[in-house]
């Protein structure tokens, strides 16, 4: 059965500076997409990044990028220059392409330190 | 678009009642899926629908029911509510994966057993 570990529970990074988020996956399948979601107290639940696993090439989007090592089954998330409004709960998420399963870590919840 | 939507925002049930929480997307997407919200576990898929008319288990399914009988409509139905069950309850959709697609989720049903 597929799994995704965040291991994690919780972080805190000063604000400005850059903090790095784990997720490690077990899968035996080798199409599928990972990906990063924010969870802020209003409980909504917001896309931050996505990868494809058959891209080799690191996806970034603004302050956002990861570091995916396929033969790992990692996929970590860095987040540059913090900000207040980044502190969210953050959910690395798998979703298998044969079925459309998709499963979520237990989260970090990760605090800006002012 | 409304996007998703779920009904009831909030609910407390007394153990054994049964209900239907309700979950509909206006995005014309195939793939809807149920998770539960607890402290600590992260989100955990309960069942997952990839079309109409047809269904699968989650990582948490005892204790529910789904059906999927038309595309934008897929409600989770509690049986016999039990304490256990206390938690808040999200739907998502999203499109199949040759979109490397996110999911949309609705705001959530925060539910009470006791």
């Amino acid at each position: 059965a597929q799994t995704v570990t965040q291991s994690q529970p919780e972080m805190s990074v000063q604000e400005a500076e850059t903090v790095t988020l784990s997720c490690t996956y077990d899968t035996s399948e080798s199409d599928y997409y990972l990906f990063w979601y924010k969870q802020p107290p209003s409980r909504q639940m917001i896309l931050v990044i996505r990868q494809e696993a058959y891209k080799q090439q690191n996806a970034t989007e603004n302050r956002f990028s990861v570091n995916f090592q396929k033969a790992a089954k990692s996929f970590s998330l860095k987040i540059s220059d913090s900000q207040l409004g980044d502190a969210a709960m953050y959910f690395c998420a798998y979703r298998r392409r044969r079925d459309d399963k998709i499963i979520f870590g237990k989260g970090t919840r990760l605090h800006i330190l002012p | 678009n409304a996007g998703v939507t779920q009904t009831p925002k909030f609910q407390v049930l007394k153990t054994g009642q049964s209900m239907t929480l309700q979950c509909a997307q206006d995005m014309n997407h195939e793939y809807m899926s149920w998770y539960r919200q607890d402290p600590g576990m992260g989100l955990r898929l309960i069942h997952y629908s990839v079309g109409a008319g047809i269904t699968d288990q989650g990582e948490v399914p005892n204790g529910y029911n789904v059906s999927r009988s038309t595309t934008e409509d897929f409600p989770l139905r509690l049986l016999s509510a039990a304490p256990s069950q206390t938690s808040v309850y999200f739907c998502a959709s999203s499109p199949p994966t040759g979109r490397a697609a996110e999911q949309y989720f609705g705001p959530g049903t925060r539910l009470t057993v006791t």
